[in-house]
């Protein structure tokens, strides 16, 4: 069965450090992964997506994840984090099984960034 | 921002009332979706279609409805709502055609409803 998962439920961090929020995966062939974030109250925003080539994927508000496949992982990074940066994070898989495509969440990391 | 619209925001209604959750894009959009999601809670897909008169259930079993007769509107529907509906509801949509697998799904802000 194809999967993703999240094994941090939550992830504090300084204002100023870096931060990652990991995630690891489980599909047969080549994996389409996404990273969201959603705020309170609000639906979820897509910050990247890795589908081929470079390992390294830059998207929104500086945030960057790493593909790394014998690791099975699409860890999200940012080299400085802001308080605003505080929300929760999905990774998301495309899943081809079934003859459909959908998206396959993991349980979410919340990421708390203090002063 | 991504143009897609969720009405009501919030609803609070009582037992056994009909219940229609509004979704509508502006982006031309083959593809939509129904996710419920508890605050703060994982994602379940409990509706998709793949455009006008399509329309398929997902993971999660759910009571409620959807139809597609427009491109740009589909809407949730629980005939009899019950407690047990009370979540939040995220309705979203992405592109079709070639290359479409590899883009993003567009969120809408979501519904919360709470059935007393």
């Amino acid at each position: 069965a194809q999967s993703v998962a999240q094994p941090e439920d939550q992830v504090n961090v300084a204002e100023g450090n870096p931060l990652t929020v990991k995630c690891t995966y489980s599909v047969s062939g080549n994996p389409y992964l996404f990273w969201y974030v959603q705020y309170p109250n609000r639906g979820l925003q897509f910050l990247l997506k890795y589908i081929t080539g470079d390992n390294l994927v830059k998207g929104s508000y500086g945030f960057e994840a790493e593909f790394n496949k014998s690791q099975t992982s699409f860890h999200l990074k940012k080299p400085s984090a802001l308080v605003s940066d505080s929300a929760l994070y999905f990774c998301a898989v495309r899943d081809k099984s079934g003859g459909y495509n959908k998206l396959i969440f993991g349980a979410g990391t919340r990421l708390a960034v203090h002063p | 921002e991504a143009d897609i619209y969720q009405t009501p925001r919030y609803l609070v209604i009582g037992t056994g009332k009909k219940i229609t959750l509004e979704c509508s894009q502006t982006m031309g959009h083959d593809k939509m979706y129904w996710y419920q999601q508890d605050p703060g809670m994982e994602l379940h897909l409990i509706h998709y279609s793949y455009g006008v008169n399509s329309t398929e259930k997902g993971d999660l079993s759910s009571e409620s409805t959807v139809s597609r007769i427009r491109t740009e509107h589909f809407p949730l529907t629980l005939e009899s709502a019950r407690p047990s509906h009370t979540s939040q509801y995220l309705c979203a949509s992405s592109e079709s055609g070639t290359g479409g697998d590899n883009q993003p799904q567009h969120f809408g802000d979501g519904t919360r409803l709470s059935i007393l």
